[in-house]
């Protein structure tokens, strides 16, 4: 595809809920990464993947939260047991492994948690 | 613990002047430094980064200042234009590492 796409653009749940945030990178793109806006807030890092595999999860801010890839493509971020504080944009960015500083990131998800 | 700090929320310049946004950090192990743009309702985009080792970096109107020794950063946008209304995130990260720490931006107005 032409940029990096995530499903859906916006998600409304309710607390306890689960929800399931989707990210399409950049083909070729073997890096990428999450990240977190609350609102008035900066970007947060949440995880990255070199590949299929995460060398780095130290952002998820609780064991709610877990992350996938397949087929060094598409990656799912996953939020169990939604929280309000969970309400957000979810940011996901794509790069070559050789280029991490410049990621394309998508248009982001906005997760709001009643 | 917020390592990498915008202490500006906000900034206006008149079209034309000189914009100024002021990073700073408190790792002196990072050593690599990006600027994002960011527009309402869209992804942030990359801008320009600097290396450690350097202390400036040009791209057309876009100059990033790096001073090691006081661990700050700014970009310099010579003329500011109103496309350059946006928010400015920077970033840093240290050695080996593909994990980017941002601050929390400076929304950039720019008056016509």
């Amino acid at each position: 595809g032409a940029g990096v796409s995530q499903s859906p653009s916006n998600k409304v749940t309710e607390k306890g809920k689960d929800v399931e945030l989707r990210c399409d990178p950049i083909s070729g793109h073997t890096a990428l990464y999450w990240y977190r806006q609350r609102l008035g807030q900066g970007l947060e890092f949440l995880i990255y993947f070199q590949g299929n595999s995460a060398p780095d999860k130290s952002g998820l801010p609780s064991d709610r939260f877990s992350a996938e890839r397949t087929g060094e493509s598409v990656s799912t971020l996953t939020i169990q047991r939604t929280q309000q504080e969970d309400s957000a944009v979810y940011l996901c960015a794509s790069s070559f492994l050789a280029a991490p500083e410049t990621q394309y990131f998508g248009p982001g998800t906005r997760l709001l948690v009643l | 613990d917020q390592q990498v700090k915008q202490n500006s929320p906000s900034l206006s310049v008149q079209e034309g002047r000189i914009s100024i946004l002021n990073c700073d950090y408190t790792n002196s192990m990072f050593d690599y430094f990006l600027w994002y743009k960011k527009y309402p309702a869209e992804g942030p985009t990359f801008l320009i980064s600097i290396s450690s080792i350097k202390d400036k970096n040009e791209d057309g109107r876009f100059t990033v200042f790096l001073n090691k020794s006081a661990k700050h950063l700014s970009l310099h946008i010579v003329p500011s234009q109103p496309g350059d209304s946006a928010v400015y995130f920077c970033a840093a990260s240290g050695a080996g590492t593909y994990k980017y720490i941002f601050g929390t931006g400076t929304r950039l107005k720019v008056l016509a």
